[in-house]
């Protein structure tokens, strides 16, 4: 089956600066990687995803990348602010399977 | 509309009960799971349900069984609790094919002691 592996488990980082968490799979037939962003006490929450045909995405200051070759794929939030302090999930899938999560990323934002 | 909604969302069992946890959803989805998240263990599938009528082991499915009862809810149940089952549990609801992202219930916090 599929195994995901996700780094760093923690990041620090003071606000306005980048910060990247990276993920690496081990299914070459999974094509949807989806990210989740979960709060303190809340479910988990979609952010943004990719499929296996791209290799970039955006939506405002956040953006994934996808390398199918080294079957990893990297989430990268710019701009930080303090709200974007939470736990993040990188997950992969084939299109018809179940979600393999990693174990999480806690971020936080320092003022 | 709803989403996905769990029931329970708290629930303290001494080790040995049963229990059941609910899960129902009002979007029309194919495939539901269920998840246990742990610290620094992400969140692992105990089982899924691809379809109505049809159930599979996930990851972790000792100590649980499930039901889906139609297209809209899918039971977990413990039947002899342990605390090692103490975990945030989530439901999740996926429409059947292409690639969509899960969306989630809002958990049950379930200790065991």
């Amino acid at each position: 089956g599929e195994n995901v592996e996700q780094h760093p488990s923690t990041l620090s980082v003071q606000e306005g600066d980048s910060a990247v968490i990276k993920c690496t799979y081990s299914d070459s037939a999974s094509n949807y990687f989806p990210w989740y962003k979960q709060e303190l006490g809340k479910r988990p929450q979609l952010i943004i995803d990719i499929r296996s045909n791209v290799g970039e995405k955006k939506d405002q200051r956040i953006a994934v990348t996808l390398n199918k070759t080294a079957k990893h794929f990297s989430l990268h939030i710019t701009e930080t602010q303090p709200e974007d302090s939470a736990v993040y999930f990188c997950a992969a899938t084939t299109s018809y399977g179940k979600l393999t999560f990693g174990q999480g990323t806690i971020l936080t934002v320092h003022p | 509309n709803a989403g996905v909604t769990q029931t329970p969302k708290f629930q303290v069992l001494k080790t040995g009960q049963s229990m059941t946890l609910q899960c129902a959803q009002d979007m029309n989805h194919n495939s539901m799971y269920w998840y246990r998240q742990d610290p620094g263990m992400g969140l692992r599938l105990i089982y899924y349900s691809a379809s109505e009528g049809t159930t599979d082991k996930g990851e972790v499915p000792n100590g649980y069984n499930v039901s889906r009862l139609n297209k809209r809810e899918f039971s977990l149940r413990l039947e002899s609790a342990a605390p090692s089952q103490t975990s945030v549990y989530f439901c999740a609801t996926r429409t059947g094919g292409g690639n969509y992202g899960y969306t989630f219930g809002s958990g049950t916090r379930l200790t065991v002691v």
